[in-house]
């Protein structure tokens, strides 16, 4: 149980595209969601926890309107990259708690690669 | 502030052996729940075991179990009859109950060798 998938895995886009991730719980309602970014072999950097129903709440340093947050089901949570540029290129991971199971643990997406040009 | 430490940046065994993982973390809280996560070259970050703060008992996963001194807050990670798919990162983290950020540490890159 417990299952997350992000989609794309991975994402080649052109400098001043907008790119979409999407994060599912597929086996249970997750009414928090987060999304993470992560460099070459660095830890998990949080960048915002997304709320069913909610704005997200962002880190400070994230560009709330660069990188858009929108969870508007219990299963399904958003993010997209505005007017990418090459510096937004990284390794983009969610995370979802299940209220229903044990509601303080997180469990992971595969994350998506994103490779700006 | 919340912090985990993970002082071993990377370690190497041999398959078969058994290898502890080191991680410390400081909280002013007492109720709280600590991870280890294991990030395999897939990068699917992947739950290996959890522990409850209060519960003195130290939680096992088959091979894996864990050495949490609540005093000392220190929650490490021995990983017996190592497997060369145990080759991964490992993360030590923890959340205040009742909170929702997971607090990491840096990491370890662990190496298992034929």
């Amino acid at each position: 149980g417990a299952v997350v998938s992000q989609h794309p895995s991975w994402v080649i886009c052109k400098s001043g595209t907008s790119v979409k991730i999407e994060c599912r719980s597929l086996d249970f309602q997750a009414t928090t969601m987060f999304w993470y970014r992560q460099f070459p072999k660095q830890s998990l950097m949080l960048m915002a926890t997304s709320n069913e129903g909610s704005k997200a709440t962002y880190e400070q340093g994230v560009e709330k309107d660069k990188f858009l947050i929108n969870h508007a089901s219990l299963t399904l949570s958003t993010l997209t990259v505005t007017s990418a540029h090459p510096e937004d290129s990284s390794f983009y991971i969610c995370s979802a708690r299940d209220p229903g199971g044990r509601g303080d643990t997180q469990y992971f997406g595969p994350g998506t690669r994103l490779t700006v040009l | 502030a919340q912090t985990v430490t993970q002082s071993q940046p990377e370690m190497s065994v041999q398959e078969a052996e058994t290898v502890t993982l080191s991680c410390t973390y400081d909280t002013s809280e007492n109720n709280y729940y600590l991870f280890w996560y294991k990030q395999p070259p897939s990068r699917q970050m992947i739950l290996v075991i959890r522990q409850e703060a209060y519960k003195q008992q130290n939680a096992t996963e088959n091979r894996f179990s864990v050495n949490f001194q609540k005093a000392a807050k220190s929650f490490s990670l021995k990983i017996s009859d190592s497997q060369l798919g145990d080759t991964a990162m490992y993360f030590c983290a923890f959340v205040i109950q009742g909170a929702q950020k997971l607090v990491f540490g840096q990491g370890t890159r662990l190496t298992i060798n034929p």
